[in-house]
């Protein structure tokens, strides 16, 4: 059973430019959270996701992110527009219920020139 | 946005030696507790999920106690060792979504 699978590991995109990063749960999970992680700082919730409906964004900016988790395929948290401050890296986690254990990916690691 | 406390921030052990630390919680609207293990270069993994109070796991030479009504949860590391050298955080579970504290770093010293 493949685990939590996240790409691309590394993403370099110049300002204002467009980063979409790809989270595939383990298989058999339908919850999936995103959490970035800044320098010095812990993993800090950003969006919980099921699938094709938003359970909770309340971490996540209100402009220029937003994420998915269509029915099929992976679930996607898209940057428009990226500027400095958005160098992060950006984890992903599933879980098969609410609230039970999660299963993190190995991170994305998105650096903004 | 509720906190999650955990302290210290940073500890360095004696190899041999036992340690623990906290996790403290918001002791209202209590759901559960999970603890995680992050060596570096590597992703979180699960070492317990707790939800009853007055609950202690075990795994091998590290355990975990809970107290909801006070808000709060210990990790304890019998005997440590190298390799359990590694950022330990608590989660928070509200409305099931899981907030991380800021982790406390352990180093274990030769």
């Amino acid at each position: 059973n493949a685990g939590v699978m996240q790409n691309p590991r590394h993403l370099v995109r110049r300002r204002g430019q467009e980063a979409r990063l790809r989270c595939s749960p383990m298989k058999g999970h339908s919850h999936v959270y995103w959490y970035r992680q800044l320098p010095e700082e812990g993993l800090k919730f950003m969006v919980y996701l099921q699938k094709e409906n938003i359970i909770d964004e309340s971490g996540m900016p209100k402009e220029r992110f937003s994420a998915e988790f269509p029915k099929e395929g992976p679930s996607i948290l898209r940057i428009q527009q990226v500027v400095r401050g958005d160098s992060a890296a950006y984890f992903c986690a599933s879980s098969p219920f609410g609230a039970t254990e999660a299963f993190f990916g190995q991170g994305t690691r998105l650096t903004v020139v | 946005i509720l906190n999650v406390e955990q302290s210290p921030q940073s500890l360095h052990v004696q190899e041999g030696d036992s340690t623990n630390f906290t996790c403290s919680f918001p002791s209202s609207n209590f759901y559960a507790l999970h603890w995680y293990r992050w060596e570096t270069a590597k992703s979180p993994e699960a070492l317990f999920v707790m939800t009853l109070n007055g609950d202690e796991k075990k795994k091998g030479r590290i355990s975990a106690t809970l107290n909801t009504k006070e808000g709060y949860s210990y990790l304890y590391i019998k005997g440590s060792q190298p390799e359990d050298s590694a950022t330990y955080l608590c989660a928070f579970v509200e409305d099931d979504k899981i907030i991380f504290g800021k982790g406390t770093r352990l180093h274990i010293l030769p």
